[in-house]
């Protein structure tokens, strides 16, 4: 079974500053995809950012991105200048390759101070 | 194209009675997955559908759980008997038939008195 673990239960942040999460996971598999995912205040699960294990080039999108260290299996999530509105929890998420079960970390907790 | 709707947003049931959540996928998804979260958890897999077919339900408790697909309407997983312990968000999500792209809806939280 793959596990993945966030050591960060809270974070905080000033608003326009950068943060990072991390996420280390155990697999024993070659191929397989890691996530992002971000649950505000609404609890509605909001894909972030996604990364397919056989690309060596860290995804991006807009202010977030990601560090992707296959050997060391460590996943983190940069947001750059930081919004108010990027308040909310963050899970990191595994998925085998041609499987379909997202396997999730405890979350990080975000907070963005004015 | 709405996004995937589940109904109700939130449940109380007392022990001993059946909680039904209902999960309408995105139009023209045929994939549905229930997950659970736990206070202070990320999401745990319970069980993936198939219009009228159950794929894979290891992540569901063997007893009192049950989930469906018909070929008309809502997903709906089925909680008999509830105790404290299944307190919880139950959430559904739907896709494509490419997995990576599952998109949730807003959860419906679960209280057992």
């Amino acid at each position: 079974a793959q596990t993945v673990t966030q050591s960060q239960p809270e974070m905080s942040v000033q608003e326009a500053e950068t943060v990072t999460l991390s996420c280390t996971y155990d697999t024993s598999e070659n191929n397989y995809y890691l996530f992002w995912y971000k649950q505000p205040p609404s609890r509605q699960m909001i894909l972030v950012i996604r990364q397919e294990a056989y690309k060596q080039q860290n995804a991006t999108e807009n202010r977030f991105s990601v560090n992707f260290q296959k050997a060391a299996k460590s996943f983190s999530l940069k947001i750059s200048d930081s919004q108010l509105g990027d308040t909310a929890m963050y899970f990191c998420a595994f998925m085998k390759g041609n499987d379909y079960k997202l396997s999730f970390g405890a979350g990080t907790t975000v907070t963005v101070r004015a | 194209n709405a996004g995937v709707m589940q109904n109700p947003r939130h449940l109380v049931r007392r022990r001993g009675q059946e909680a039904r959540l209902r999960c309408s996928p995105m139009k023209g998804h045929s994939h549905v997955y229930w997950y659970r979260q736990l206070p202070e958890e990320g999401l745990k897999f319970m069980v993936y559908l198939q219009k009228e077919n159950i794929i894979d339900e290891s992540g569901m408790p063997k007893e009192r759980f049950s989930a469906e697909f018909p070929k008309e309407g809502p997903s709906i997983l089925r909680i008999q008997q509830v105790v404290r312990g299944d307190s919880a968000a139950y959430f559904c999500a739907s896709s494509p038939r490419d997995h990576l792209e599952q998109y949730f809806g807003p959860g419906t939280r679960l209280t057992v008195t």
